[in-house]
């Protein structure tokens, strides 16, 4: 089945420590992007890429990087820097940047 | 003053009722809007893709978009305990890049 698969479905992460969070697709989409979900704050873009070897801050990337090395993954790391990383990660991916987006079933973050 | 205002809800109703759910905005460079639904724990699901003003029908849900008076809406009619859970509205321009903006979901609640 064609989709996108985020992993873990949850993670706990320590003080300082940094923690990846994996997004693979077998859409054959160009464009990816990372959004963080919040309670009464709706989806906010951390970092998107419309090409494999290229990528862009969103509205929050601070604390967060990414790499989009292949086409079908896009991970996201959650630095130490990012103070408050408790929240909902979402994955999505589009045929190109202005075709809709389509979501991964997410990962929920907790600090430990 | 957010982009695009959405009332959270919580909205309940009956088995069967016409379920009317809305966003306004005050972008006018919004020109393609989405609705999205969004089981707990698991990631938006794209339900209907409209661009510009008018009405679009698939099934049981309905899309109506006004821009002169940047609102849109979305029906469900006869609704089921099935369709009980957060609706996102979003939108965006019609250059290429041009980023998703989201509201932050209505949940709904339908009661058998």
């Amino acid at each position: 089945d064609g989709g996108i698969t985020q992993s873990p479905k949850y993670l706990f992460r320590k003080e300082g420590q940094n923690v990846t969070l994996s997004c693979e697709q077998n859409l054959n989409h160009d464009a990816m992007y990372w959004y963080r979900q919040d309670p009464g704050q709706g989806l906010r873009l951390i970092y998107y890429s419309q090409i494999v070897n290229d990528f862009q801050k969103g509205d929050i990337a601070e604390g967060y990087s990414v790499s989009r090395e292949k086409k079908e993954s896009f991970p996201l790391t959650v630095t130490s820097a990012q103070k408050n990383p408790t929240a909902f990660y979402l994955c999505a991916s589009s045929d190109t940047d202005d075709q809709p987006q389509h979501f991964g079933d997410g990962t929920r973050l907790s600090i430990l | 003053q957010k982009e695009v205002e959405q009332d959270p809800g919580p909205l309940s109703v009956p088995e069967g009722a016409i379920v009317s759910l809305n966003c306004t905005y005050s972008n006018s460079a919004f020109q393609y809007f989405m609705w999205y639904r969004q089981y707990s724990r698991k990631g938006p699901e794209l339900l209907m893709y409209t661009y510009s003003s008018g009405n679009k029908e698939d099934g049981r849900f309905t899309a109506q978009v006004d821009k002169s008076s940047k609102y849109i809406s979305l029906f469900i009619r006869d609704s089921q305990p099935s369709d009980s859970a957060t609706y996102l509205c979003a939108m965006r321009g019609k250059t290429s890049g041009s980023r998703l903006t989201f509201g932050e979901g209505t949940q709904l609640t339908v009661n058998p």
